[in-house]
């Protein structure tokens, strides 16, 4: 099985409201990454867990929050978005940080903010 | 990490062998050369990869200059599912972090 899920695959939330966006993987992987995807532009790194720590955080708005619950779980907590948040979240993971291994990543989580 | 500089967008008849070029002068002597493609509306998609020798899977080729400053993949026999936004990325080795480019957008025509 070498699929990454992400749910839901679209969302749509008012900028009060609280939401959580699911990515899952059974592939044993140890890392796993969330991906900001505007419309016309290339993938954005946003967070990295590694072995289910965060490793990396490109300065993300406080309003975006990620959790690792298991190793092969990660959620991405959204709370009182705007409106330019509205983007394709991608979510993906790779075997170990320490090896020159691919990323796989999962369909995406349309996001529209209103 | 290094920058890439490919192409906007290039177009290929099916059948026939894609070659999408990438620069990458800057690029450091532990740093990889990965590909990467975005079938529209799904999730990028790994392909290859390399250091310096060329490399070969059952997606694509990968040929990397001597100096290492630019590489081309090869589609061998491109078909209509091959049209895509492809991406070179350079990377240290061990490194968490994909940075992508702008890409190059392969349409294959018929």
């Amino acid at each position: 099985d070498t699929e990454v899920t992400q749910t839901p695959k679209h969302l749509v939330m008012g900028m009060t409201n609280k939401k959580s966006l699911k990515c899952e993987q059974h592939m044993g992987h140890r890392a796993m990454y969330w991906y900001k995807q505007k419309a016309k532009k290339p993938p954005e790194l946003m967070f990295v867990y590694s072995y289910e720590k965060l490793s990396i955080n490109e300065s993300v708005p406080s309003r975006f929050s990620p959790e690792c619950p298991n190793s092969s779980l990660l959620n991405l907590h959204l709370h009182a978005l705007q409106p330019e948040d509205s983007a394709l979240y991608l979510c993906a993971s790779s075997q170990d940080r320490a090896l020159q291994d691919e990323q796989y990543f999962g369909p995406g989580t349309r996001l529209t903010v209103t | 990490d290094a920058k890439t500089t490919q192409p906007p967008s290039m177009d290929c008849a099916e059948g026939r062998a894609a070659n999408l070029p990438c620069n990458h002068s800057t690029i450091s002597g532990n740093e990889y050369v990965y590909w990467y493609r975005q079938i529209h509306s799904q999730g990028p998609q790994y392909i290859i990869h390399g250091l310096k020798n060329n490399e070969t899977n059952e997606m694509a080729s990968l040929i990397i200059t001597e100096d290492r400053k630019s590489s081309t993949l090869i589609l061998p026999h491109a078909t209509l599912r091959d049209t895509a936004v492809y991406y070179c990325i350079v990377r240290y080795t061990g490194f968490q972090k994909l940075v992508f480019g702008t890409g190059t957008r392969l349409l294959v025509s018929p």
